[in-house]
């Protein structure tokens, strides 16, 4: 079985840009969920997508933002970037049906702002 | 909110000693996970441990849960230079109104010295 993708790998951003970042999950998982890594707040949790609804939402502003098609591919977007927004973006996806909420993660999209 | 504490966050061990990293939690939780992370890499799964009292064990690490304590410990045994990354533990609580939502402790970095 195929694991979970990531796309781009590598981003490079000014800021006031905006990005679009892609997770693909394991073939089967309905649920999606994005975290932002940074060295100084560590792991933080976005949201979590399943069947096409955002089912959760951590504290982040609303220029962070997500979506998950019927596929259950999934995109996260971050409208008008600050440098602090400079993370490794990492989603996993999960069953999250008889009793199986293990995460699997992807290999995440670094993104710079400068 | 659930809290998740790490100690120590940093740990430098000569090979062949043995160790063990700790993992905290503030909210009554039985799904605990535990994820290795290289430099620049994404999250390996370790253990996933789903029941007070769970052992896990692969190769020179050993995982265990204690729902009753809010504490996992991962004990390393026997260190070599490989096992030398970021450990990470996670709750998960698993519905209610933390849907795909992770919580992560800071992270042990791990260095081993010959």
């Amino acid at each position: 079985k195929a694991g979970v993708t990531q796309t781009p790998r590598y981003l490079i951003k000014t800021r006031g840009q905006q990005v679009t970042l892609s997770c693909s999950p394991i073939s089967g998982h309905r649920s999606v969920s994005w975290y932002q890594q940074t060295p100084g707040q560590g792991l933080q949790f976005l949201f979590e997508y399943f069947s096409e609804t955002q089912r959760n939402k951590g504290n982040f502003p609303g220029r962070f933002s997500g979506r998950q098609f019927s596929n259950s591919r999934s995109e996260m977007n971050v409208s008008t970037l600050e440098l602090g927004d400079s993370a490794l973006y990492l989603c996993a996806s999960s069953q999250r049906t008889s009793g199986n909420y293990e995460q699997y993660f992807g290999p995440g999209t670094r993104l710079t702002v400068t | 909110e659930l809290k998740v504490e790490q100690n120590p966050l940093f740990l430098s061990m000569q090979e062949g000693k043995n160790y063990t990293i700790y993992c905290n939690y503030s909210t009554t939780s039985d799904r605990l996970y535990w994820y290795r992370q290289d430099p620049g890499k994404s999250l390996e799964s370790l253990f996933v441990l789903l029941s007070n009292g769970a052992v896990k064990q692969e190769g020179r690490l050993m995982a265990s849960l204690d729902t009753k304590a809010r504490l996992s410990t991962l004990h390393i045994t026997a260190a070599v230079h490989d096992l030398s990354a970021t450990y990470f533990c996670a709750v998960d609580l698993a519905g209610g109104t933390s849907y795909g939502k992770l919580t992560f402790g800071q992270g042990t970095i791990l260095t081993v010295h010959p």
